[in-house]
């Protein structure tokens, strides 16, 4: 019974590229959330997203960030243009519905723009 | 909005004794739920303990507890018997009961650093 997967667990780009994360949720979970932790700091979220729809993308800046969640395959955050200071860990999470349940959260991707 | 505010940014403790790390909140809701997490060096987001603010009997999980004080918005953990692997940080969240619960918002996060 796999947890979240996220891959890359590292993620290395130079300044103007793009970087693409994915997440697998657990079997059975259809909720999906993304959160960025940098570094010393706690996580803060990005965005809330079920199978095709984006739910609550208020934590999400305004350009150069979106995220998707198709009806086949990993949810995938995208990032275009990378500027120095998107350089931080991103934690996926996924649970069933309902706030009662805690969510289970993958291993993070490091993000490192140079 | 609400905010996690965790006041103390490192804790120290010696193996076998216990140690407790605070956290207020600041809501205008009733009703919601209050996490600690763990995050060892690997990173991986471990859930410790949760708790219901319904709920007035504060949760415990083996050598975790927490004191729940819903009226000062106040929620500590207390690790007792520390061992060596309970060294990480140490993050409060609040999540939502409602509508809005669909996230957490997490405190800045405990540094606990457990001393052989």
């Amino acid at each position: 019974n796999a947890g979240v997967m996220q891959n890359p667990r590292h993620l290395v780009r130079r300044r103007g590229q793009e970087a693409r994360l994915r997440c697998s949720p657990m079997k059975g979970h259809s909720h999906v959330y993304w959160y960025r932790q940098l570094p010393e700091e706690g996580l803060k979220f990005m965005v809330y997203l079920q199978k095709e729809n984006i739910i609550d993308e208020s934590g999400m800046p305004k350009e150069r960030f979106s995220a998707e969640f198709p009806k086949e395959g990993p949810s995938i955050l995208r990032i275009q243009q990378v500027v120095r200071g998107d350089s931080a860990a991103y934690f996926c999470a996924s649970s069933q519905p309902g706030p009662r349940l805690g969510y289970t959260f993958g291993s993070g991707t490091r993000l490192t723009v140079v | 909005a609400q905010t996690v505010t965790q006041s103390q940014p490192e804790m120290s403790v010696q193996e076998a004794e216990t140690v407790t790390l605070s956290c207020t909140y600041d809501t205008s809701e009733s009703d919601y739920y209050l996490f600690w997490y763990k995050q060892p060096p690997s990173r991986q987001m471990i859930l410790v303990i949760r708790q219901e603010a319904y709920k007035q009997q504060n949760a415990t999980e083996n050598r975790f507890s927490v004191n729940f004080q819903k009226a000062a918005k106040s929620f500590s953990l207390k690790i007792s018997d520390s061992q060596l692997g309970d060294a990480a940080m140490y993050f409060c969240a609040y999540r939502s009961a409602g509508a809005a619960g669909n996230k957490l918002t997490f405190g800045g996060g405990t540094r606990v650093l457990v001393k052989p």
